[in-house]
């Protein structure tokens, strides 16, 4: 069975604190990896794809990397805005498009 | 990217009756999907939509409960029947565009009393 875990639930940073979040996957055949934002009472804001080991895209305070078994969102200097649920999501070659979530890390930066 | 319009936007419903969610995008798409998000939780597929054939349910879903239609390829809704308490989440949809994106609408927030 195709699994996501992210890590921490949870996170509080101070503007300007960078971090990072983590995401692991377990899954039978990585067709890509989803991150994803999502504010209270919205959908979720696409951020990036990544597809192999190596593989790195960034957006603005933002930067995604990718391995064998895990992905880090790092988040430079935060700001306040940057506030919100990351979700993670893998989508495999025998899904059909389909996504497998994670169930997301909370971040508050507080100013 | 695609644009996403899901109505209505929230929803307070009896026991018993049902809803029934729109998903108009703004361009042709082969696959839609619908998704589930319970509070506090991430989000669980129920669906697939694909133009022209029945959906495909997800385990523990059911087309009884979770009836969907896919007219044309902007177009799907989705119907939760005889609702529940247990019902009450947020109802999303999305699509995708190829491989390298997926765009979800806002989202329906249905409560259930």
């Amino acid at each position: 069975e195709d699994q996501v875990t992210q890590s921490p639930e949870a996170l509080r940073l101070q503007e300007g604190e960078s971090s990072s979040l983590n995401c692991s996957y377990t899954v039978s055949g990585l067709r890509g990896l989803f991150w994803y934002r999502q504010d209270p009472g919205k959908g979720p804001e696409f951020l990036f794809t990544l597809y192999s080991a190596g593989e790195e895209k960034e957006k603005e305070r933002l930067k995604a990397t990718l391995t064998k078994k895990e992905s880090f969102l790092h988040i430079t200097a935060p700001k306040p805005e940057d506030s919100a649920t990351y979700l993670c999501a893998v989508q495999t070659f025998t899904g059909f498009q389909k996504l497998v979530f994670g169930t997301g890390t909370r971040l508050l930066v507080s100013p | 990217s695609a644009v996403i319009s899901q109505k209505p936007s929230r929803d307070i419903c009896q026991r018993g009756t049902s809803l029934t969610i729109q998903c108009q995008v703004d361009s042709q798409v082969t696959m839609m999907f619908w998704y589930r998000q319970q509070p506090g939780q991430s989000l669980t597929l129920i669906a697939t939509a694909n133009q022209g054939s029945e959906a495909t349910y997800e385990s523990g879903f059911v087309i009884d409960k979770f009836p969907i239609s896919r007219p044309n390829l902007t177009f799907s809704t989705l119907t939760v029947s005889n609702l529940s308490p247990e019902d009450s989440s947020i109802y999303l949809c999305s699509v995708g565009t190829g491989d390298t994106e997926a765009f979800f609408g806002q989202g329906t927030r249905l409560t259930v009393v």
